[in-house]
């Protein structure tokens, strides 16, 4: 693994079912992000990770929960779908605190019926 | 809260330049980066200012101006590839990013 990597790619969702998007990364960052990205609205921070262990809520986290058991893994859990959840979800990482560059991931492509 | 205003859509001619203007209303303020992100990919890395002035990087330079809460990113000798969405971002107090909603530019020959 190189990187930050996301899984599932896509994924269409009934409405009211459970979903987690997992997230991944090799770079050993203390910091981790979940984004949606919609069109118009640019990218919206859910949840992130200051470091394992920790968590803190973003501009939109209703409907959203996160955990982050260690330094790689940081997944973001949907616990009962609903259509305006539908988006494009980026996770990022960045490993200053200060400058924050953040890395992100290929994105999850999620519809929600 | 966070504002940050960029144009929805920018068109110039392959091999001339484009700058991209981001104003921003934040509370505090801790740097600013431009992200370039093609179609259907992630967001990648252009640039980071956190002091008033003028950063180049080959093709691509970045201003910012702190006392106006404004930035721009210039592209320079424009090619096909450089069409894409530009998304403007600033760390505020909390240090994280707010977006703003991006800039796509598209490049014609």
């Amino acid at each position: 693994i190189a990187g930050i990597t996301q899984a599932p790619t896509s994924q269409i969702l009934a409405a009211g079912r459970r979903m987690t998007l997992r997230c991944t990364q090799d770079m050993r960052h203390n910091a981790m992000y979940w984004y949606r990205q919609d069109l118009g609205l640019g990218l919206r921070l859910i949840h992130y990770s200051n470091t394992a262990g920790t968590t803190g809520k973003g501009e939109v986290p209703d409907g959203y929960s996160v955990s982050r058991a260690n330094t790689d893994d940081f997944p973001l859990t949907l616990a009962s779908a609903v259509p305006s959840q539908t988006s494009v979800y980026f996770c990022a990482s960045s490993d200053s605190l200060d400058r924050n560059e953040q890395f992100f991931g290929p994105g999850t492509r999620l519809t929600v019926l | 809260g966070q504002n940050i205003d960029q144009p929805t859509e920018m068109t110039a001619t392959e091999g001339a330049i484009v700058q991209i203007n981001c104003t921003y209303q934040t509370s505090g303020f801790n740097g600013l980066f431009w992200y370039q992100q093609h179609a259907g990919e992630a967001p990648t890395f252009l640039s980071y200012n956190v002091l008033d002035g003028l950063e180049e990087k080959g093709r691509f330079s970045s201003f910012l101006s702190r006392s106006k809460g404004y930035s721009y990113l210039l592209l320079k000798e424009l090619q096909m590839k450089d069409s894409a969405s530009y998304l403007c971002a600033v760390i505020g107090d909390d240090y994280k990013l707010s977006f703003g909603a991006g800039t796509t530019v598209t490049v014609r020959a």
